[in-house]
């Protein structure tokens, strides 16, 4: 029940197109859905990030779809360029305090190879 | 924004030796930390959540012999690999959560052990 799934695995597009990654969760009690971005040797950095109670968010050329009914989350990364290529992590938590509190699940990890 | 700090960034260890890495909230305190392991093109695994002033919680699996924990003030939390081995060589990642002020999570540069 504390599984994050993510896909695809890897992802090429060409620069100037649409990156999508899904990912789908179960525990119901998460309340945080965190996008990372990862370069290689280097630690996770936040991308964006929603929460329940919004179904999408924005953030140039970022944005996060969620359906909560669906228990589905997705990154969208309009206008790639060769400086996106990188690992994509979803993530998801739960935020309301307690021992889980900042704890996060991980999906699997995106690796999006964008094309010049 | 927030910066999470990890040192060393790299180290190199004979197998058997023990290796001490730190993890430090700059700007903000933080009662808790994680840290997380992630080995080669894999995502990110949860191996504890550090908590100021008392004992680590451990995830299922991960030996708190083997991985010490110490978190005796809010900015500064560190893991000791003890008696390393081959194994154990891998990409150690803190987080920091500013639970006061934001609440959001973040991540440290990373740590790459390798043990000979």
């Amino acid at each position: 029940q504390q599984q994050v799934k993510q896909s695809p695995q890897s992802l090429i597009v060409q620069k100037g197109g649409i990156s999508i990654i899904n990912c789908a969760y179960e525990n119901t009690a998460f309340d945080y859905f965190p996008w990372y971005q990862q370069f290689p040797g280097k630690g996770p950095a936040l991308l964006i990030a929603i929460r329940p109670d919004v179904s999408e968010k924005k953030e140039g050329r970022f944005t996060i779809s969620f359906n909560k009914s669906a228990k589905q989350f997705s990154l969208h990364i309009m206008d790639s360029q060769p400086g996106d290529s990188a690992t994509y992590f979803c993530a998801a938590s739960i935020s309301a305090g307690g021992t889980s509190y900042g704890k996060l699940t991980f999906g699997q990890g995106t690796i999006l190879t964008v094309h010049p | 924004g927030a910066v999470v700090s990890q040192h060393p960034s790299r180290v190199i260890c004979k197998s058997g030796t023990s290796v001490k890495i730190e993890c430090r909230s700059l700007d903000f305190q933080a009662t808790t930390m994680f840290w997380y392991r992630q080995f080669p093109k894999q995502s990110l695994m949860l191996m504890a959540t550090s908590n100021e002033g008392s004992k680590a919680t451990y995830e299922q699996g991960v030996e708190k012999d083997k991985f010490l924990i110490n978190h005796a003030s809010l900015t500064l939390s560190t893991l000791t690999v003890t008696s390393a081995h081959p194994e154990d060589s891998s990409f150690y990642i803190c987080s920091a959560t500013d639970r006061i002020n934001t609440g959001e999570l973040f991540f440290g540069e990373g740590s790459r052990l390798t043990v000979l």
